[in-house]
């Protein structure tokens, strides 16, 4: 068991320009989480699936954020046009069923807008 | 809505030394609680959780927390701690129903010191 997998773990994007990150959650977990964690905000959820289908993005920007969940061994996060305020390391995470059962976490990935 | 409250962002404790993070939370039905750590450069690790039944919780490493409902707290507690300890820790709540989407508080940084 790798865990949840999230590539990269660093990414570097110019102003404007458009970030996708990945995460390959658990070999059989059906629920999948990103948070956003910053110095200033702390630990932010931005949003969750559950057996591929969005449940809950209330989190997310409005705009400029997507997340999409096309099977159940991968997930992305997309950050069109993106700005400065976007640098913060992005937590993916899994669980085997959305009922508050145990949810574990990716190592991240750290994207810095420049 | 649910909100956490971790009252101490740094602590430094000596080696050997017993330790208390403290924990408040505000929701309009008893949550379930947890609490994570997390070291440099690493994901958010459980280091335990309480849902019901007994207040006083054990976790990995040594480590225990206590559930008020009377005081709204869940506070984390170890009895000496080691170099090793030296992290990030997070409460947590998630309130049944959500899945398990969970709200973190700010974290306390905790340095131990030889």
């Amino acid at each position: 068991n790798a865990g949840v997998i999230q590539t990269p773990r660093h990414k570097v994007t110019g102003k404007g320009q458009e970030a996708t990150l990945w995460c390959e959650p658990i070999s059989g977990h059906s629920a999948v989480f990103w948070y956003r964690q910053t110095i200033v905000q702390g630990l932010e959820f931005l949003t969750y699936f559950r057996n591929q289908a969005p449940i809950d993005d209330s989190g997310m920007p409005k705009e400029r954020f997507s997340a999409q969940m096309p099977n159940q061994s991968h997930s992305t996060l997309k950050i069109q046009s993106t700005q400065p305020q976007d640098s913060a390391v992005y937590l993916c995470a899994s669980s085997l069923t959305g009922a508050n059962t145990e949810v574990f976490f990716g190592k991240g990935t750290r994207l810095t807008v420049v | 809505a649910q909100s956490v409250t971790q009252p101490d962002a740094r602590v430094t404790v000596s080696e050997g030394a017993s330790l208390q993070l403290r924990c408040k939370y505000s929701s309009s039905v008893t949550p379930y609680l947890f609490w994570y750590v997390q070291y440099p450069r690493q994901g958010l690790q459980l280091l335990l959780k309480y849902y019901s039944g007994d207040p006083v919780v054990q976790g990995v490493n040594g480590f225990e927390a206590e559930f008020s409902k009377s005081n709204s707290s869940f506070h984390l507690r170890k009895a000496s701690v080691h170099w090793s300890d030296s992290a990030v820790y997070f409460c947590a709540v998630s309130i049944q129903g959500t899945g398990s989407k969970l709200s973190f508080g700010k974290g306390a940084k905790l340095t131990v010191s030889p």
